[in-house]
């Protein structure tokens, strides 16, 4: 089975700031990972995936995450915050190969402030 | 090109009515998901088709949901006899899906139910 687990419902950052958005997953089998945002009533985007390749993975809008098998983490990172970024994101989880049914974390939203 | 889109965006029932929640992937998109996002169960994933091949139901709650995909296209999420539990957003991602490989799921912008 296959779950993730986000630490944190909110995180708030103050403009310039880093951003680090927590994730560790459990799955039995090699995983995929997302990171999605999903903007006020809006539906979810893609921010990056890792699908077994590098570890360090680079997405859209400046962010990026790393794998660490040994943690089971993936965590979301951001050097400097915008107050574009305000939204919700959210961790997934799939299988590697096969079809790609998606299990998603709780969510985190994150609030930025001036 | 076009996205996902969904219909309508926003629907308000009684309980015990039944609902059509309608689903357009994007062109060509062989894949095609329905998940919910509630507020005390977050995103889950409901039921998944690909081309031909019988779908895979195992995410829907009870047997008061269902859904068709007609024509390797267009979807339809039926819940019938609506509960107040039911009240959520349901969003529709298709992908391409070739073979094993990965390809990105894309969203559509969801249907808000309420059931009152």
């Amino acid at each position: 089975a296959q779950s993730v687990t986000q630490l944190g419902s909110h995180v708030s950052v103050s403009e310039g700031a880093l951003v680090l958005l927590r994730c560790n997953y459990s799955s039995s089998v090699p995983p995929y990972l997302f990171w999605y945002v999903q903007y006020p009533n809006q539906g979810l985007q893609l921010l990056l995936k890792y699908t077994s390749a590098a570890t360090l993975v680079k997405g859209i809008n400046g962010f990026e995450a790393e794998f660490k098998k040994s943690e089971t983490s993936f965590h979301l990172t951001k050097p400097s915050a915008h107050m574009s970024d305000a939204a919700e994101y959210f961790c997934a989880v799939s299988r590697s190969g096969g079809y790609n049914k998606l299990i998603f974390g709780a969510g985190t939203r994150l609030a930025v402030h001036p | 090109g076009a996205g996902v889109s969904q219909s309508p965006s926003n629907k308000v029932t009684e309980k015990g009515k039944d609902v059509e929640l309608r689903c357009d992937p994007i062109s060509g998109h062989t894949a095609l998901y329905w998940y919910r996002q509630s507020l005390g169960q977050g995103l889950e994933f409901l039921i998944y088709f690909q081309g031909n091949s019988a779908p895979d139901k195992s995410g829907l709650p009870s047997d008061r949901f269902s859904a068709e995909r007609t024509g390797g296209s267009v979807s339809t999420l039926t819940i019938q006899r609506t509960q107040q539990e039911d009240s959520a957003v349901y969003l529709c991602a298709s992908s391409l899906d070739r073979g094993g490989s990965l390809n990105e799921q894309f969203f559509g912008p969801g249907t808000r139910l309420t059931v009152l």
